[in-house]
C-alpha cells in the first residue's frame, strides 16, 4: 500500500543552523502538504505543492517537490527558537484518493 | 468562527470503559476525519466522513465507530476502551477531497486508559 517514510525522525540543531526533513513515498503522489505541530499543539497547514520540481518559500522555509513527484524536502534556513516542533509531510495520491502522513520530524532549537 | 473544536480536552477511562469523543466544525465542511497520533508514529486515519450519513474506515478502525447525523457534529465513539487506545485524538475537516484539500484540525484530546 502507498506508505510515507519521512527523515530524520528527531533533530536537534543550535539557533542559526539550518534544518532540512525529507519526505520519501513507495508511490506517485498527485500532491504533498506540508504541517506544523507545535508541541502541545494541532497540526496546522503550511503548504501544499502540485507540480513536478516545484519549489515554495515562506520566509525562511524552502519546499521542493521532486522531478518524480515520490519525495519532498522542507529546509528551513537559520532556525529560530520559534521554529521548534513537529513537521510532517502527507502525500496525496488520485490513485488510491488518500492522503498519507509521514511519522513527522520533531526539531529542537537551542538557543 | 471557532473552526474544529473537540470535548473533552483529556480523559482518564479504565479498561472497558466506554466514551464519546466529540468534534464540531463550523466552516460548512462536508468532509471529517479521526486521526490517533502516538508518539513518533504520526498521525493515523481511523475514520472519515464525505458528509452528513456517509461514513467510512480509515487505516485504524478496530475498537472505533463513528456516525455522521449532522454537516457540523463528527462524534467518535469507544466501546471497550483498553490501554492501546492510549492517544492523542484529533478531529479535522475539509472542504473537498480527501487528499488535496487543506485539513484543519482541533486542538485534540488527549486519552489515558488504565
Amino acid at each position: 500500500g502507498q506508505q510515507v517514510m519521512q527523515i530524520p525522525q528527531y533533530q536537534h540543531v543550535q539557533e542559526g543552523e539550518d534544518f532540512t526533513t525529507y519526505c520519501n513515498s513507495s508511490t506517485t503522489l498527485s500532491n504533498i502538504q506540508w504541517y506544523k505541530q507545535r508541541p502541545g499543539g494541532h497540526p496546522v497547514f503550511l503548504i501544499q505543492l502540485v507540480k513536478s520540481g516545484e519549489v515554495k518559500k515562506q520566509k525562511r522555509l524552502t519546499f521542493q517537490f521532486g522531478e518524480a513527484k515520490k519525495n519532498s524536502s522542507l529546509h528551513i534556513t537559520a532556525t529560530q527558537t520559534t521554529d521548534v516542533g513537529t513537521y510532517f509531510c502527507a502525500g496525496g495520491s488520485s490513485n488510491t484518493g488518500k492522503l498519507i502522513f509521514g511519522q513527522g520530524t520533531t526539531l529542537q532549537v537551542k538557543p | 468562527n471557532a473552526g474544529v473544536t473537540q470535548t473533552p480536552k483529556f480523559r482518564i477511562l479504565k479498561i472497558g470503559q466506554s466514551m464519546t469523543l466529540q468534534c464540531t466544525q463550523d466552516m460548512n465542511h462536508n468532509y471529517m476525519y479521526w486521526y490517533r497520533q502516538d508518539p513518533g508514529m504520526g498521525l493515523k486515519l481511523i475514520y472519515y466522513s464525505v458528509g452528513a450519513g456517509i461514513t467510512d474506515k480509515g487505516e485504524v478502525p478496530n475498537g472505533y465507530n463513528v456516525s455522521r447525523s449532522t454537516t457540523e457534529d463528527f462524534p467518535l465513539r469507544l466501546e471497550l476502551a483498553a490501554p492501546s487506545q492510549t492517544s492523542v485524538y484529533f478531529c479535522a475537516s475539509s472542504s473537498g477531497g480527501r487528499y488535496t484539500e487543506t485539513q484543519y484540525f482541533g486542538p485534540g484530546t488527549r486519552l489515558l486508559v488504565l
